[in-house]
């Protein structure tokens, strides 16, 4: 299995800020790389797929980048609809493995 | 609307066994590449086992000899057979659907099942 790594494992941060979420993979996944966002007592929902194209309805504040084996999620704004915990998952290779997940948090 | 609701989950001694069933609307799981995803309490997510679209099955090495994923084509339900239960398969369950496309990601997630395993 895919081994995904994510940094940091929380973050605090304001309204407006600009905030940088990290994702790396244990060998390469070229462009197989996928974003969730999970609010408490709900499941994850998918924001990006293909590192970089946003799921419909998805604002444009988030955007992916990243190939091979870094990987970062970015959002220009952080409105507090935001705040809740991110996980990458590989998509390259079967079982589609996540990372640990970041919870962004209200400073 | 495409969607998955689960049931089945609940309160079962260690040793026990319980039936997780996900129904699907707006589309047939039997075409569909389908499986089931946990979280225990504050963790992240784990795939649990996996059903593709020709049939073949993943299991993840905690639940390998002790869980079975199936689908029932009649009443468009994906399912999990647990046995021998154990405290850390204690988890909110949830049923997903991967998207086969270009890319793979999960498109359609259920709400969500509770299962508890303590004496």
């Amino acid at each position: 299995d895919i081994q995904m790594t994510q940094s940091p494992s929380s973050l605090s941060a304001s309204v407006g800020d600009r905030v940088t979420l990290t994702c790396r993979a244990g060998q390469s996944v070229s462009t197989y790389l996928n974003w969730y966002q999970q609010k408490p007592g709900k499941a994850p929902k998918l924001l990006i797929y293909g590192v970089s194209t946003l799921q419909s309805g998805v604002p444009s504040r988030f955007r992916g980048s990243g190939s091979g084996t870094d990987f970062t999620l970015t959002i220009s704004s952080l409105q507090p609809e935001d705040f809740a915990t991110y996980y990458c998952q590989q998509s390259l290779s079967t079982p589609l493995t996540f990372g640990g997940g970041t919870k962004v948090e209200i400073k | 609307e495409v969607q998955l609701v689960e049931s089945g989950g609940g309160l079962i001694q260690p040793g026990g066994s319980l039936r997780l069933s996900c129904a699907a609307s707006g589309f047939t799981v039997s075409g569909d590449y389908m499986g089931w995803v946990r979280q225990a309490l504050g963790k992240g997510l784990e795939w649990v086992s996996v059903i593709y679209s020709g049939g073949g099955t993943y299991y993840a090495d905690s639940v390998k000899g002790r869980f079975t994923i199936s689908r029932d084509a009649s009443k468009n339900t994906l399912d999990l057979q647990m046995n021998s239960l154990r405290a850390d398969d204690t988890a909110v369950y949830y049923c997903a659907r991967v998207s086969v496309t270009r890319v793979y990601y999960i498109d359609v997630w259920g709400g969500g099942t509770t299962v508890t395993v303590s004496s």
